[in-house]
């Protein structure tokens, strides 16, 4: 069974640490995704990546970065977190063909205090 | 500008009714795919439905159904003999591009079943 796990389910930082979020697939997708999700904003897009070590900003990337430096996993990396960063973050993954559903992990609820 | 506007933020539906959800979306390109997703309250993202812009017929899946109206630009989602189920928030989402890479999702709607 297709497989996009996500290290931690909850999470809880403090202001100004930096954050590691990660994220491993199991089908050899080419394309791994990072979004965030809140309430009334749907799914807003971060980071993708489409090659090992590839990447390309998504519409809110600010105070975000990312590391693919294996095709499985994929790093959402916080520099310096901040109270609005808290959201729940979902990672995905899809095969590079048009038709392709997005697969995605089961989400990691970051809280910043 | 929103690429993906779903207006209905929440609704309720009688069970065994049907519901439409309705999607518009904005591109300049020819070639894109329009994607339902389901989140129940579980969390886990469940995909529905897929209409690609050069599919001929409207999509369907079980009583899931695309209504593609594409000088409209509109992607709506019709459930049939709604279920308790059916409770979920509901998200349309668009890839631009032949291939592409890039799914950009709508702000989503709630739906509530009432028994």
């Amino acid at each position: 069974d297709v497989k996009v796990t996500q290290s931690s389910r909850y999470l809880v930082k403090r202001t100004g640490e930096k954050v590691f979020l990660e994220c491993v697939q199991d089908m050899d997708h080419e394309n791994m995704f990072w979004y965030r999700q809140d309430p009334g904003l749907g799914l807003r897009l971060i980071y993708f990546s489409y090659d090992v070590k590839m990447k390309e900003k998504g519409d809110i990337p600010e105070g975000y970065s990312v590391s693919r430096e294996k095709k499985e996993r994929f790093s959402l990396i916080l520099e310096s977190a901040s109270t609005n960063q808290t959201s729940m973050y979902l990672c995905a993954s899809r095969a590079w063909v048009a038709n392709e559903k997005l697969f995605f992990g089961s989400g990691t609820q970051l809280s910043v205090l | 500008a929103q690429k993906i506007t779903q207006t209905q933020p929440g609704m309720f539906v009688q069970e065994k009714e049907a519901v439409t959800l309705d999607c518009t979306y904005d591109t300049s390109d020819q070639s894109y795919g329009l994607f339902w997703y389901k989140q129940p309250s579980s969390g886990e993202m469940i995909f529905l439905i897929y209409q690609g812009s050069y599919d001929e017929q409207n999509a369907t899946e079980g009583r899931y159904s695309l209504n593609f109206q594409k000088a409209r630009k509109s992607a709506n989602l019709v459930i049939s003999a709604s279920q308790l189920g059916d409770s979920a928030m509901y998200f349309c989402a668009m890839r631009e591009g032949a291939a592409g890479n890039k799914l950009t999702f709508g702000g989503g709607t709630r739906v509530l079943v009432k028994p």
